[in-house]
Formats: C-alpha cells, structure tokens, sequence
C-alpha cells in the first residue's frame, strides 16, 4: 500500500498564531506532495505543489509568504500558515505521489485548523 | 485553464434506484479520477480512468471515460445507504500530475 500520514488532524488556536502541518508518505518515496485547502461544503483546492529539494510550485491567489512549504525529504513535507487568521480556518489535505508520469495521488487524513 | 464541472451537486435517491453522476472538463487530459469523502474525513480513491473508453467497475458503482466528449460518468446501481457521501471527480492537469476537481456531488440515499 501506499499511506500518507498527516499530523495534527485537528488544531485550534489563536488569531496571530504560526501552524505546522506535517505530511509523511509511511512506506513509499514521494518525489511530488500537494497540498489542498477545502472550505466547508466546498470542493478541494490546490495551493500548492512542492518536489523534494525544490521550492514549492503556488497557485494563483495563494499566499507564498503566508503558507510556507517544505519539502526537504522525500517522505515529509510541512506546511506552515504563518500568523493564521480565522479566514484560514479550513481543512487542510496534502497528498503525495512517486516518481513518474502516471503515479496517483495517496492522500492524507486532512488537518482540521480552526482560528478563533 | 482547465475547468470541472460536476452535476448534479446534490442528488437525493432512493435505495434500490440506480442514478448517474456526471463529470465534464474543459481541456485536454487522459487522466481522470474519482473519489468519495465521507463528512470530516479525507479522500477515498475509488476509480483511476487512462484512456479513451475506459470502463471500470466495483461493486454498485461503474465509472466511465469518454475523451472526446470530455465527459466522465459515474453510475450508481441499486443504491444503498452506505453509499451516501460526497463523491468528487478530478482531471489531471498535465504537469506534475497535478489534479482540478470538480465542485463534488453529495450523494444521499434513503431508505
């Protein structure tokens, strides 16, 4: 199999703290890990994408200095929403992928982030 | 830009009834996916779809690939209750696999 990890599942904090979310793939080398935002009732929405080694790939729209990306291994990439604010409150789903053209996505649990 | 769009977004059905979800995409792509997410839980790869024509099965859903229509399905035989949940279909965007989901479709079946 192939299992994705994320840790915590759920955060509440205050206005004007830093998060960290991390994402490790258990048993395999994720070359490429996404990162998705999902607001309630909503669909997933890529923020963005980061290869091991390399600066992440945003979106448009999303934040590079807010929602700093790390991927140094090829198991663990994090996600830090620096100095969150309640309109960061979201669920927070990151995936991972081998090498390859046509390797699937393994997801996460997701990460809960609740900013009061 | 590519787009995904799903409809219906909310489907009420009855157990036993059968039903379709229908997925369509704007540009170009040879991959598509389906998922189901469970309320407050993470995605559920259900069917991955690589070329044109491609039909695959399991269990009381059927999913299937139409490239030149740009048009995915997702059919839904015999519903029941264990079924109910959100079920999204994804494209692949061409670079570095990175996937474009449609809006989902909140599928509820009652007895």
């Amino acid at each position: 199999g192939a299992v994705v990890s994320q840790h915590p599942s759920r955060v509440i904090c205050k206005s004007g703290t830093s998060v960290k979310i991390e994402c490790r793939s258990l048993d395999f080398q994720a070359t490429t890990m996404f990162w998705y935002r999902q607001f309630p009732k909503q669909s997933l929405m890529l923020m963005a994408t980061s290869n091991e080694g390399s600066k992440a790939t945003y979106e448009q729209g999303v934040e590079k200095d807010k929602f700093l990306i790390n991927h140094a291994s090829l198991t663990l990439s994090t996600l830090t929403v620096t100095s969150a604010h309640p309109e960061d409150s979201s669920f927070y789903i990151c995936s991972a992928s081998r090498a390859g053209r046509n390797q699937p996505q393994h997801f996460g649990d997701g990460t809960r982030l609740s900013i009061l | 830009e590519l787009k995904v769009e799903q409809n219906p977004l909310f489907l009420s059905m009855q157990e036993g009834k059968n039903y379709t979800i229908y997925c369509n995409y704007s540009t170009t792509s040879d991959r598509l996916y389906w998922y189901r997410q469970d309320p407050g839980k993470s995605l559920e790869s259900l069917f991955v779809l690589l070329s044109n024509g491609a039909v695959k099965q399991e269990g009381r859903l059927m999913a299937s690939l139409d490239t030149k229509a740009r048009l995915s399905t997702l059919h839904i035989t015999a519903a029941v209750h264990d079924l109910s949940a959100t079920y999204f279909c994804a494209v692949d965007r061409g670079s570095q696999g990175n996937l474009i989901f449609g809006k989902g479709t909140k599928l509820s079946v009652k007895p």
